[in-house]
């Protein structure tokens, strides 16, 4: 068990609907990144927060936004979804930028 | 896009045995770090290196990073069924930002 907590473990929805993702850091850890897993593309950088701040931005389509919150939590929302948005995302934090990162189990995403 | 790659793709060894993956990245790093993951389920840190050391261990585990070649291996001896996973090296960039994760390598150990 990492520390990291992700809900939900498992989320099926219908094309064009909006969700949110849920992620808790370690306790902590300042840094939270979101990451996306697929069969195609592999892991990939989604975006980053330290601090309530955005850091980092990386593969992350405009339909996707992310927030960080006073407590550090983060929720990832996700609209206008789309077939291929179906992927294993992950969260992961760590307490500086330069640390390991620990990941959490991860929302498996189903858009039918 | 991808900065480290794994090789081999894919390994297939006996319990007993030793398992050596390589990973190759492109651009300068602060750290890198090896990670299992087992079956779609979440990923397990294993280690972390950091650019100015060549050579750690964890256990099972010894991870080596030359950074002239811009390359690591992780060797794991004594290879269990428990073992079996994918591992994945990703690579931290100076800014601590995101990690670039290769494609992995997919090590399946038989008893």
């Amino acid at each position: 068990d990492s520390g990291v907590t992700q809900t939900p473990k498992h989320l099926i929805t219908a094309t064009g609907q909006r969700v949110t993702l849920r992620c808790s850091p370690r306790s902590g850890d300042l840094s939270v990144y979101w990451y996306q897993q697929s069969l195609d593309q592999g892991l990939q950088f989604l975006i980053q927060y330290y601090n309530g701040e955005e850091r980092a931005k990386g593969n992350i389509l405009e339909r996707f936004s992310a927030q960080q919150f006073p407590d550090l939590h983060s929720e990832l929302n996700l609209s206008s979804l789309e077939l291929g948005d179906s992927a294993l995302y992950f969260c992961a934090s760590s307490v500086t930028r330069e640390e390991t990162q620990y990941f959490g189990p991860g929302t498996r995403l189903l858009v039918l | 896009s991808q900065q480290g790659e794994e090789d081999p793709q894919a390994l297939s060894i006996q319990e007993g045995e030793n398992a050596t993956m390589n990973c190759s990245y492109k651009t300068s790093i602060n750290n890198l770090q090896w990670y299992r993951q087992n079956s779609g389920r979440g990923l397990v840190h294993l280690i972390l290196i950091r650019s100015n050391e060549r050579e750690k261990h964890s256990g099972r585990l010894r991870v080596t990073l030359d950074t002239s070649k811009k390359s690591s291996s992780l060797l794991i001896t004594a290879s269990r069924a428990a073992d079996t996973a994918s591992y994945f090296c990703a690579t931290g960039n100076q800014a601590g930002t995101a990690l670039i994760f290769g494609k992995g390598t997919t090590l399946s150990v038989s008893s």
